[in-house]
């Protein structure tokens, strides 16, 4: 299995912010997803990224709102940009190995 | 779109004690995932099923892939407290795709 590091931790940010949040992977990997878990829900994919391409959005997600970038095979930003206290969630970025999803430790951001 | 949910919602049990819990869809699934997140964490896989009827163990916990494909147990023996946690059935919903979404979630309590 991957191991997965993201920065920050966690988070207090003033409504009206971005904050990026960073992936990093021990090890090359295709795929990476970026997931919202808002307070007490489950998961729900924001979107998929790829080295080299434009990311995928899921529906109710849009770039402008979330812009990610793939530089490379083990690294990966999520911007979560223009905050409302609406976007306080932990946010989570995964990768696939063989048909299984691996998960870092999550970014936990709060927007007053 | 589709739904995985997961009964029970939540649970109270003794140490020591067996607990069982379910994970249903109204569409065919052709793999099977189980997480565990802790307060804090990201979610940690526990088992994949890949095969209808299948059942595998992982320590004290064993999950199944139902005959039907639209469903999946996960079962922890002999309970301890740090089995609490909220347990996370997954799985991708079109055959061949990364694309995971996950489930309702069971929140499982133990007591001392």
């Amino acid at each position: 299995s991957a191991v997965i590091s993201q920065k920050p931790s966690r988070d207090i940010c003033q409504r009206g912010t971005s904050l990026t949040i960073q992936c990093q992977v021990d090890s090359q990997v295709t795929m990476m997803f970026w997931y919202r878990q808002q307070p007490g829900q489950s998961l729900t994919l924001i979107a998929t990224a790829n080295q080299g391409s434009e990311a995928t959005y899921e529906s109710g997600f849009v770039i402008d709102k979330f812009p990610i970038s793939r530089p490379n095979l083990t690294f990966s930003t999520l911007t979560v940009s223009n905050m409302s206290p609406e976007d306080s969630s932990i946010y989570l970025c995964s990768v696939d190995s063989i048909n299984e999803q691996f998960f870092g430790p999550g970014t936990r951001l709060t927007v007053l | 779109g589709q739904q995985l949910n997961q009964s029970p919602q939540s649970m109270f049990i003794q140490e020591g004690e067996d607990v069982s819990m379910n994970c249903t869809s109204s569409s065919i699934f052709n793999t099977w995932l189980w997480y565990k997140q802790d307060p804090g964490e990201g979610p940690v896989l526990l088992i994949a099923l890949y095969k209808a009827g299948e059942l595998t163990s992982n320590g004290r916990l064993t999950a199944q892939f139902g005959i039907t494909r639209k469903d999946s147990f996960l079962n922890i023996s002999a309970s301890i407290p740090s089995d609490v946690g909220i347990y996370f059935c997954a799985g991708p919903p079109t055959s061949g795709t990364y694309k995971y979404i996950f489930g309702t979630g069971t929140r499982l309590k133990v007591l001392a």
